[in-house]
C-alpha cells in the first residue's frame, strides 16, 4: 500500500512559468515532509521540507504547501528554469515512537522545463 | 567535502555470485540506510542502521544483508543475487532523528546493479 503518492508521473512546463508538483499521503501520523530532486546518474538531493505545524515553507523559488485536512502537499517552483528539469520525489516521516528514521517516498514526478 | 560515496557505481553480475556494495559517509552521521529505486515504485528502504552494531529491516529486506561495524561504513551484501535484484541502489545517511524532528537524508550517487 503506497502511503505517499505522486499521481502525475510527468509534468512539462514552459520556462518562466510556475511548476506545481503534487503529493498525497494516507498516514495521518506523518509529521514531516520533504522534497528531493534527482538528476540522472546522481543521488537524490534535499530541496525543501515542511513540518506539520506549518502550512507553508518558502525557500527562494521553491515553496511547499501543506494541507493536513486533505493530506496533500504541493511544491511550487516560480519561475521555472531549464535547470529544474529533474525527477522530484516527495517523502514523509512519522514522529517517535512511530518513526524508525525512515522516509517513505513517493514514486516521483519527472519535470521538464522547456524554453 | 561532506559526502556519501558508493562503490561500485555500475555492476553487472550473474545469478548466485556474492557481491558487496560499499557505502561510506564522512559527516559522522549516526543513521544510515539503503534504498532501491525501481520504475513506478519510487525509493524503497532495504535496511537501515541507527548506529554502530544496530541494524534493522526496512520494507524490502529479502535477499540482502548489511553490517555496521564502523560509524562511517554501511556495506550492502547480496549473498546470492537474483535477477529481481536488478535495480538502482542508493545509500543515505543523516543525523539521528530527534523525537520531534526528522533530519534530511544525504544520498550517495547510486549503484546500478544488473543481475543476469
Amino acid at each position: 500500500d503506497q502511503q505517499v503518492k505522486q499521481n502525475s508521473p510527468s509534468l512539462s512546463v514552459q520556462e518562466g512559468r510556475i511548476s506545481i508538483l503534487n503529493c498525497d499521503y494516507t498516514n495521518s501520523m506523518f509529521d514531516y515532509f520533504l522534497w528531493y530532486k534527482k538528476y540522472p546518474a546522481e543521488g537524490p538531493t534535499f530541496l525543501i521540507s515542511i513540518s506539520s505545524i506549518k502550512d507553508k515553507n518558502e525557500d527562494g523559488r521553491f515553496t511547499v504547501f501543506l494541507n493536513k485536512s486533505a493530506k496533500h502537499l504541493s511544491l511550487h517552483i516560480v519561475p521555472s528554469q531549464p535547470g529544474d528539469s529533474a525527477v522530484y520525489f516527495c517523502a514523509a516521516s512519522a514522529p517517535f515512537p512511530y518513526n524508525t528514521d525512515k522516509l517513505i517516498f513517493g514514486t516521483g514526478t519527472r519535470l521538464q522545463v522547456f524554453p | 567535502e561532506a559526502q556519501v560515496t558508493q562503490n561500485p557505481r555500475y555492476l553487472i553480475t550473474v545469478t548466485g555470485k556474492k557481491l558487496t556494495v560499499t557505502c561510506s559517509q564522512n559527516m559522522n552521521h549516526e543513521y544510515m540506510s539503503w534504498y532501491r529505486q525501481d520504475p513506478g515504485l519510487g525509493l524503497r528502504q532495504i535496511y537501515y542502521s541507527m548506529n554502530v552494531e544496530v541494524t534493522d529491516k526496512g520494507d524490502v529486506p529479502e535477499g540482502y544483508k548489511v553490517s555496521r561495524k564502523e560509524k562511517r561504513n554501511f556495506p550492502l551484501i547480496l549473498e546470492s543475487p537474483s535477477p529481481n535484484q536488478t535495480s538502482l541502489y542508493f545509500c543515505a545517511s543523516s543525523l539521528r532523528t530527534s523525537e520531534s524532528q526528522s533530519y534530511e537524508q544525504y544520498f550517495g550517487p547510486g549503484t546500478r546493479l544488473t543481475v543476469t
